[in-house]
């Protein structure tokens, strides 16, 4: 079973900042099957990226993705108050299909 | 616009049963493959169960291996989560997700599921 490991647990940044966040997995991962999810508090996860890099529908392009292997990064390139939050990266495998999320990284106001 | 709307949640005592339902609108459900997600109380998220859009494929974790049951009626437009010998450990916020490119691209509002005596 692949896990994936984020990095750091929490930053704390300032609007206007940028914001990279680190998703490492403990075996190779299809760039093809990497995501990354951004949730709010009370709110079910939204959809960011796919395919290590690409925008879901309706994410502003401040938002983007990069890695591949075993790396990979989310970057948000100027921080807006609406996006801080938590954001998740998951994978997924087969043989047999399951799909893994990493633990999390928030990323908070400062 | 696609919606999918959790519900069925509730108190439940260890050893329990309940029954989640996920009605959805606003695309071809027939189509895709559809997952569960639950989320346990200030934790982080966990893959629960997947069913392809035929019903001819399924898939579970191993937590829940043997106790959960997932399936769908695409003339309802509906996907169910039939959870048996309940834990205190299932206690969790239980979303229905659809499959995008073996991603999740859109999910419900969640459902919560309590087990405890």
């Amino acid at each position: 079973e692949i896990v994936l490991t984020q990095s750091p647990g929490t930053l704390s940044l300032s609007p206007g900042e940028r914001a990279t966040l680190s998703c490492r997995a403990s075996q190779s991962v299809s760039s093809s099957y990497l995501a990354w999810y951004q949730q709010k508090p009370g709110q079910a996860p939204r959809l960011l990226i796919y395919g290590a890099s690409s925008r879901a529908t309706g994410i502003p392009d401040r938002f983007s993705g990069s890695g591949s292997g075993t790396d990979f990064t989310l970057t948000i390139s100027r921080l807006e108050p609406e996006d801080f939050a938590v954001y998740y990266c998951q994978q997924y495998g087969s043989s047999p299909l399951m799909y893994t999320f990493g633990q999390g990284t928030k990323l908070e106001i400062k | 616009e696609v919606q999918l709307v959790e519900s069925g949640g509730g108190l439940v005592q260890p050893g329990g049963s309940l029954r989640l339902s996920c009605a959805a609108s606003g695309f071809t459900f027939s189509s895709y493959s559809m997952n569960w997600v639950r989320q346990a109380p200030g934790k982080g998220l966990e893959w629960v169960s997947y069913i392809s859009s035929s019903s001819s494929t399924i898939y579970y974790a191993d937590s829940v291996k043997g106790r959960f049951t997932i399936s769908r009626d695409n003339a309802k437009n509906s996907l169910y989560l039939q959870m048996n010998s309940l834990r205190d450990e299932d206690t969790a916020v239980y979303y229905c997700a659809r499959e995008g490119f073996r991603d999740f691209d859109y999910w419900g509002q969640g459902t919560l599921v309590t087990v405890s005596s």
